[in-house]
């Protein structure tokens, strides 16, 4: 079965900062995808970036990057130049690209941007 | 273009009603999948429909049931509700099923709330 952490409930840091929201996952498939997305109050799931289990380079997309470890099962997302918008609930996802290939999401990370 | 549309956006029911959720997916995108959302928690996996069948079952009771019709729309319905089925039921749609870094998109939930 596959499994994701997210160990950091919450997190604050300063406008203009960079911020590192953590995840490890385990699966036992080989092929598989990692996403991040924002959940704002308004409920809605905002994707935010992907990586593939065979991807060569860290994903990234504007100020969004994935640290992608495969080794260390990590895929940590860092957000540069934090923004008071950026606050939200951030969730790590992976879908296994065998099965139902459903997303399992982590339990979400708070962050707090700071003025 | 639009994106994944929900209705309704709220819902009060009792415990022992019947309930049915839908959702219109982008443009295009042949896939939907529920989600759902318990306060304080990650998504959780329900269903997935692909071309008006079932890819893909989350372990929910039977209570839970859902189908996709032919211009992709799909409804989630669940009988008998419990007070633990308060939630945020999320649809997420993408073109194809489980096709290598295909992104799920999210629509904005339906907040259910069982008194």
């Amino acid at each position: 079965a596959q499994k994701i952490t997210q160990t950091q409930p919450g997190m604050f840091v300063q406008e203009k900062e960079a911020v590192t929201l953590d995840c490890t996952y385990d699966t036992s498939d080989p092929s598989y995808g990692l996403f991040w997305y924002k959940q704002p109050s308004s409920g809605e799931m905002i994707f935010l970036i992907y990586q593939g289990s065979y991807d060569q380079q860290n994903a990234t997309e504007g100020r969004y990057s994935l640290n992608f470890q495969k080794a260390r099962k990590s895929a940590n997302l860092v957000i540069s130049a934090s923004q008071l918008g950026d606050s939200a609930m951030y969730f790590c996802a992976m879908r296994e690209n065998t099965g139902r290939r459903a997303l399992t999401f982590g339990s979400g990370t708070r962050l707090q941007v700071q003025p | 273009d639009a994106g994944v549309t929900q209705s309704p956006t709220h819902l009060i029911k009792t415990r022992g009603q019947h309930v049915t959720l839908r959702c219109s997916p982008i443009s295009g995108h042949k896939s939907v999948s529920w989600y759902q959302q318990v306060l304080g928690q990650g998504p959780q996996f329900i269903f997935q429909y692909y071309e008006k069948e079932e890819r893909g079952r989350g372990n929910f009771p039977d209570r839970f049931s859902a189908r996709q019709f032919p211009n992709y729309s799909s409804e989630l319905n669940v009988n008998a509700l419990l007070l633990g089925d308060s939630a945020l039921y999320l649809c997420a749609s993408r073109f194809l099923p489980g096709t290598g870094g295909e992104t799920q998109y999210f629509g904005p939930g339906t907040r259910l709330l069982v008194l």
